[in-house]
């Protein structure tokens, strides 16, 4: 079965500081890649995606993941964060199984932004 | 337009009590989804809706745990016996078939449930 892992639970950063979170899965086959975002108080929603072609994503507000295939990763970056990207993140796979998508998702990791 | 809408938003029962949550997703999206979503953890699959195929319900954690979906539209997720460890946020989602949002998920607010 495939699994997604985000290696920071936890993420405290002061305003202007860049941002890496960490997004690795298991699985062998063809998946489509995504982060979600889930601002305080807010539904999750869908920050940037990957399905194929350039493994170098852009999102909303800034936001970039890069897809490397061999290290089964999908990291988030953000050069400069705002106090307004405090939230909860979750990297997610769909893979196909079975005939059909089943998302995965990881345990999410809580950014916190000082300003 | 509308998006994914979920009743109620909080439910507070004793142990042991059925509930029953709702879902009524975007409207046209084929795939339907419900998840769990405890303090800490991420989001857990429970079951999935595409058209009109049989749902996979292979993350129901329990036979206490079913769900339906009415018409390709409104699906209903059902708790019996309800125990404490069930508390949490359940979330659904609904996915459009095709189109330049294939496979993203949007997502309802939740209901948050409370067994005491």
């Amino acid at each position: 079965a495939q699994s997604v892992s985000q290696h920071n639970h936890h993420v405290i950063l002061s305003e202007a500081a860049s941002l890496e979170l960490g997004c690795n899965y298991s699985y062998g086959g063809t998946v489509n890649l995504f982060w979600y975002v889930q601002y305080p108080g807010q539904h999750l929603q869908l920050l940037l995606k990957y399905f194929s072609g350039d493994p170098l994503v852009k999102g909303i507000k800034g936001f970039e993941a890069e897809f490397i295939k061999s290290k089964f990763s999908f990291n988030l970056r953000k050069p400069s964060v705002q106090w307004s990207d405090t939230a909860e993140y979750f990297c997610a796979v769909n893979a196909l199984a079975g005939g059909s998508y089943i998302p995965t998702f990881g345990r999410g990791t809580s950014l916190i932004v000082h300003p | 337009g509308a998006g994914v809408s979920q009743s109620p938003s909080n439910k507070v029962t004793e142990k042991g009590k059925d509930v029953e949550l709702r879902c009524d997703p975007i409207s046209g999206h084929t795939a339907l989804y419900w998840y769990r979503q405890s303090l800490g953890q991420g989001l857990e699959f429970l079951i999935y809706f595409q058209g009109n195929s049989a749902p996979d319900k292979s993350g129901l954690p329990s036979d206490r745990f079913s769900a339906e979906r009415t018409g390709g539209s409104v699906s209903t997720l059902t708790i019996q016996r309800t125990q404490q460890e069930d508390s949490a946020v359940y979330l659904c989602a609904s996915s459009p078939k095709g189109g330049s949002s294939y496979n993203e998920q949007f997502f309802g607010p939740g209901t948050r449930l409370t067994v005491l």
